[in-house]
Parts: C-alpha cells; sequence; structure tokens
C-alpha cells in the first residue's frame, strides 16, 4: 500500500481559480516536501515542511503541515497555465533517514 | 552550474542486454539517489549511496546493480534488461542525508522490448 497517498489524482481548472493538493499519510512525517514536474522534465523542489503548524508561501503557492505532522496541503492561488504540472509530495522515512518515499502525484491542467 | 545530469535521455533495449545509466552532479553532494517512476506508482528508490564508496538498496533494487567510486558520478546498472525495467528513471542528489531537499535530474526514459 502507498504510505503517502495524494488527493485528487487529477484537477482541471480554469485560470484564476484556487485550488488545494492534498498528501496524507498514516504515519508522522518528520519532512515533507513539494515537488513540480513538467512532462518530460525532472522534479523541481517547491518547498520543505519539517514542524507541525509550518506554513510556507512561495509566490502563489502555499503549503502547510498540519500538527499531527500527518497531512500537508499545497494551496495555488488564482491559477495561471505555467502552474500545470505533476505535483509530487515526498517524506523522509524517518528522523534523519536515508530513505524518501513519494505519493504518486496529482496532475493539474489549468485552462484559459 | 549543470545541476544533476542523466545521460542517455531515452533508450531502447531488447530483453537480455545490459547498459548503464549514466549520473552525474557538480554540486559536491554527498547524498545520490536512483528512482523509477511508473504510472501510478509515483517514484520509488532503487538504490542510494550516502558517500564515495558508500552504496546500499531501496525499495525496488533487483535487477540493479550502483556503484560509487567517485562523489560525482553514481552510475545505474541493468544486469540483463527485463520488460518490467521499461520505466523513466531519476537520479537525485542532496547535500548530506536526511531532512534535506533533492536535486533531480531529467530523468532517462527506457524500454524494453
Amino acid at each position: 500500500s502507498q504510505e503517502l497517498e495524494q488527493s485528487p489524482q487529477s484537477l482541471i481548472v480554469q485560470e484564476g481559480k484556487n485550488l488545494t493538493i492534498n498528501c496524507t499519510s498514516s504515519k508522522t512525517l518528520y519532512g515533507l516536501y513539494w515537488y513540480k514536474q513538467k512532462y518530460g522534465e525532472g522534479l523541481i523542489f517547491l518547498m520543505m515542511l519539517q514542524k507541525g503548524g509550518e506554513e510556507k508561501s512561495h509566490e502563489k503557492i502555499t503549503a502547510k503541515l498540519d500538527e499531527k505532522k500527518q497531512q500537508s496541503s499545497l494551496h495555488i492561488t488564482a491559477s495561471q497555465p505555467s502552474h500545470a504540472g505533476i505535483y509530487l509530495c515526498g517524506a523522509d522515512r524517518g528522523y534523519n533517514t536515508d530513505k524518501l518515499i513519494f505519493g504518486t502525484g496529482t496532475r493539474l491542467q489549468v485552462f484559459p | 552550474n549543470a545541476g544533476v545530469t542523466q545521460t542517455p535521455k531515452f533508450q531502447v533495449l531488447k530483453t537480455g542486454q545490459s547498459m548503464t545509466l549514466q549520473c552525474a552532479q557538480d554540486m559536491n553532494h554527498e547524498y545520490m539517489s536512483w528512482y523509477r517512476q511508473d504510472p501510478g506508482m509515483g517514484l520509488r528508490l532503487i538504490h542510494y549511496s550516502v558517500g564515495a564508496g558508500i552504496t546500499d538498496q531501496g525499495e525496488v533494487p533487483n535487477g540493479y546493480n550502483v556503484s560509487r567510486s567517485t562523489t560525482e558520478d553514481f552510475p545505474l546498472r541493468l544486469l540483463s534488461a527485463a520488460p518490467s525495467q521499461t520505466s523513466v528513471y531519476f537520479c537525485a542528489s542532496s547535500r548530506d542525508r536526511g531532512n534535506q531537499p533533492q536535486h533531480f535530474g531529467d530523468g532517462t526514459r527506457l524500454s524494453i522490448l
């Protein structure tokens, strides 16, 4: 079973709309990472969250980690076509671990 | 500063053939890793290295070998290619282990016929 569940799997929104992507784990997350992937390219690091209740923003993207450190959300405000791609959450398997696990990704399409 | 460079970008192999996927980073990162990305399964860790001369297995190591003779390079070898190894392979690196965002290469798209 997948240790990190992402929802929704796919999202189609009109330009200008807000949207939220969720990443949920049954275990405590020691480090939570959000990446964006465009077709044919590698993953681009967006943000890292480590503390319960932590929130970070970059331009129109905000990521939050809940107090229990088992769920994270990625919120995009006023979406643009440039936001289109696959968003993946990743997490450390334990404290100071060598291994990173990933969710299955959320495919975002933004139409004019 | 090139970051993480993977070669080749595309490759088609026949079942049973062997090949090496190359990965190089110029950031002096200690930690390097290989993932495969398959539809509906996300990224799965194949092998990783915490420094030159040190490698270890990830989730799906069978059929793959790695070595780390230098800090910069971390090649992935397919010993005898199988159709189940058709996938997109990503190499990543970070400054050290754990609690670090990883830098990814652009991937190698591999098809095994």
